[in-house]
C-alpha cells in the first residue's frame, strides 16, 4: 500500500499568493482530515471529510482557507491568499472508520513558508 | 489552559532507563485516548490506544484514570530508537481529535 500521498513536499511562496497542497488517502478509507502544525499550537485538526462530504470545519482558521474533496481519492486544501502566518507543516490523514474508532495514517506533510 | 497538557519535555534519558510521560486533558466528556510518536520532521503515528484497564505493548505501558482525567505512558528499557516527540491525543465527544504539544524524549548511548 503507497500510504498517504501529499504534494507538494515543500513550498516557498510570497505572501497573498494562492496555494494549493494536495492529498490522496489511502484506497478504501472512507475519511480525511487535514491537520496544520506548528510550534506555537501544535498539531491542530482543519477539516475532516466523510464519503467526501465535509464534516467538521470549525478548525477552519478563516475564510481564506478552504478545502474540497471531489473524489474518495483526492483532496485539497487551498490558502487565497496566504500570510507569513500560515507557514506550517500542514498533514494530511485518512482511516478506514473515523475519529475514535480506527487507526489514523498520517501523509508526509508539506513543509509551507510564506514570505 | 490547554484541553491537552503535556510535560513539557526535553526528557534525556541513559539507554535503559524507564522513562515516564503524564497528560492531562480537561474536557470530562472525553471519549477516546491514544498516544502517537512523532520521529523529527516526520508524520505522527499511532503508537497504542489508551484505555481504563491499561495496556500493554512490549515495553510501553499505558494507563488511563478517568477520575484525574489523567493518561501516562511508560517506557521500560528505553532504546535509542524511542527518541522521538510523544503525542498525547484526546478525542471530545462529538469526535473531534484534541492533541497535546508532545513530548520530547532524546535517550543517549
Amino acid at each position: 500500500d503507497a500510504g498517504v500521498i501529499q504534494s507538494p513536499r515543500h513550498e516557498v511562496t510570497e505572501m497573498g499568493q494562492e496555494v494549493t497542497l494536495r492529498c490522496k488517502p489511502i484506497s478504501g478509507h472512507d475519511y480525511l482530515f487535514w491537520y496544520r502544525q506548528t510550534m506555537m499550537r501544535g498539531l491542530e485538526l482543519l477539516i475532516y471529510f466523510n464519503n467526501n462530504v465535509p464534516i467538521d470545519d470549525s478548525g477552519m482558521p478563516e475564510d481564506r482557507f478552504s478545502a474540497k474533496m471531489p473524489n474518495a481519492s483526492f483532496s485539497t486544501l487551498k490558502i487565497q491568499p496566504s500570510e507569513p502566518r500560515d507557514s506550517a507543516v500542514y498533514f494530511c490523514a485518512s482511516s478506514k472508520q473515523g475519529l475514535d474508532t480506527d487507526t489514523q495514517y498520517f501523509g508526509p506533510g508539506t513543509r509551507l513558508t510564506v514570505l | 489552559r490547554k484541553e491537552v497538557e503535556q510535560d513539557p519535555g526535553p526528557f534525556n534519558v541513559p539507554e535503559g532507563a524507564t522513562v515516564a510521560f503524564n497528560c492531562t486533558y480537561s474536557n470530562s466528556a472525553s471519549q477516546s485516548f491514544f498516544w502517537y510518536r512523532q520521529d523529527c520532521r516526520k508524520e505522527p503515528k499511532l503508537l497504542m490506544s489508551v484505555y481504563s484497564s491499561g495496556n500493554e505493548d512490549g515495553r510501553f505501558t499505558a494507563q488511563l484514570n478517568r477520575a484525574s482525567q489523567y493518561i501516562s505512558l511508560l517506557i521500560r528499557d528505553s532504546k535509542l530508537s524511542d527518541s522521538a516527540t510523544y503525542l498525547c491525543v484526546v478525542i471530545r465527544q462529538g469526535g473531534k481529535l484534541i492533541f497535546g504539544q508532545g513530548t520530547e524524549l532524546s535517550v543517549k548511548p
